[in-house]
């Protein structure tokens, strides 16, 4: 079965650090640039990080210099590291495939909770 | 960074008619604009990219059209399970970004 499964997701205090991760499987991985995307609870989607099958990486200013996106070919693997993290990122996160910088396939998501 | 407006926010329609969704981009996108449907509960799914071109599986009665900076997404005929709110998103610059959404619910 073509999918992707997020784990990794959890309770974390402001200024914590979290790691994510995405299992693929059913397709090349190799091939495919990957995403993570997030959604504040109960409203709208934001793209917070993606890299190419070069290792090429991509951020938005909200999380550059704290998210960190790697892949793991070996291992049909994705992971989004994420330090000094804040109440704002509270969120479920979708780990998604590429499709020309379009998401083709999503996970079910991890919930992200930054609480004190 | 390119704001996606899309509007209205909540549509109410019948069973069975047309909805029409739109979503402007503060500058040019090019064709570069995906639509996206999101069932309560679930993930986003893609329905539409390049502007017209549906993803796989994806029904005829979605179609996608675009002049200049505005974008649309009709619905020709309304059924249940298309109860969810759509997204649009452009690709053509970094960071991709997301509209607001609007929902769409039975009249």
């Amino acid at each position: 079965e073509v999918q992707v499964v997020e784990s990794g997701g959890g309770l974390v205090q402001p200024g914590g650090s979290l790691r994510l991760a995405c299992a693929a499987s059913g397709f090349p991985f190799s091939r495919y640039d990957m995403h993570w995307v997030r959604q504040v609870s109960g409203k709208g989607l934001e793209w917070v990080s993606g890299i190419g099958t070069a290792g090429d990486t991509h951020y938005p200013a909200s999380v550059k210099g704290r998210f960190t996106i790697s892949r793991e070919d070996a291992k049909n693997s994705l992971y989004l590291q994420m330090s000094s993290l804040r109440v704002g990122d509270t969120g479920v996160y979708y780990c998604a495939r590429g499709k020309s910088d379009t998401f083709d396939l999503w996970g079910q998501g991890t919930m992200v909770t930054v609480s004190s | 960074e390119i704001v996606m407006t899309q509007s209205p926010a909540t549509l109410s329609v019948s069973l069975g008619e047309r909805a029409t969704l739109s979503c402007r981009a503060s500058q040019s996108v090019v064709g570069n604009l995906a639509w996206y449907r999101q069932i309560p509960g679930q993930a986003p799914r893609l329905l539409i990219y390049a502007t017209s071109t549906r993803a796989t599986d994806i029904p005829a009665r979605f179609s996608g059209s675009r002049s200049g900076t505005e974008f649309t997404l009709t619905i020709s005929s309304l059924q249940s399970e298309d109860v969810a709110v759509y997204y649009c998103q452009q690709y053509n610059n970094w960071p991709l970004t997301f509209g607001g959404g609007t929902k769409v619910e039975i009249k």
